[in-house]
């Protein structure tokens, strides 16, 4: 069935790191791609997004490109600051509409 | 404006009781989304409106869990005979219409359901 793979976490960095969070894709169709994030004690907000191949989606710093030859939607951003500390979450919607998470990746942010 | 808001925001009952958990959607959003979000686990969809009518129901775990929408905007999910491993956080999302791109999914604070 369609799902989402991310890596597990933690990512420990210190700020102004590189950081990068990986996320691969099962899908029997053409899905859209998400990233979420989840602040401590808020609630899951959409971070960026990118509806077909190619796609680069981009937000707050971070940056996303649809990759469908690795079925690949990998979460970057050049220099992390202490305020990115938050759980990311990969997600794809096909026309359903429903979104399908991956695990979620907790990412800690050291001054 | 206002966001999507759950009520309530935590509850605490006991194996075999009947709770119902209320979502409140952005004003104006035709579709609304139930998912279940257990401890350290990405959310699993559960169900999905849009209107009134339940357009995808497919992720109710079983026949004890219930939602609806009668007027298609507050949703409530309701759950029977509650058991241990239904606790989780129940979070509830809306969006102005289910086709791109209106379809932007505005997620709610969550209630965490606690089965003793």
């Amino acid at each position: 069935g369609d799902s989402v793979t991310q890596m597990e976490g933690p990512v420990t960095l210190s700020e102004e790191a590189f950081l990068t969070i990986n996320c691969t894709y099962t899908a029997t169709g053409y899905p859209s791609l998400f990233w979420y994030v989840q602040y401590p004690g808020e609630g899951l907000q959409l971070l960026l997004k990118a509806t077909k191949a190619d796609d680069k989606g981009s937000n707050k710093g971070f940056e996303a490109t649809y990759r469908k030859e690795t079925t690949s939607f990998h979460l970057e951003k050049g220099s992390v600051q202490v305020s990115d500390s938050a759980v990311y979450f990969c997600a794809l919607s096909l026309n359903t509409d429903k979104l399908i998470f991956g695990t979620g990746t907790r990412l800690q942010v050291f001054p | 404006g206002a966001g999507v808001s759950q009520t309530p925001s935590n509850k605490v009952t006991e194996k075999g009781k009947y709770v119902e958990l209320r979502c409140d959607p952005i004003s104006g959003h035709t579709a609304l989304y139930w998912y279940r979000q257990s401890l350290g686990q990405g959310p699993e969809f559960l169900i999905y409106f849009q209107g009134t009518g339940a357009a995808d129901d497919s992720g109710l775990p079983n026949d004890r869990f219930f939602a609806v929408r009668p007027e298609g905007s507050v949703s409530t999910l309701k759950i029977q005979r509650t058991e241990r491993g239904d606790s989780a956080v129940y979070l509830c999302a809306s969006s102005l219409a289910s086709r791109p791109p209106y379809n932007e999914q505005f997620f709610g604070p969550g209630t965490r359901l606690t089965v003793l």
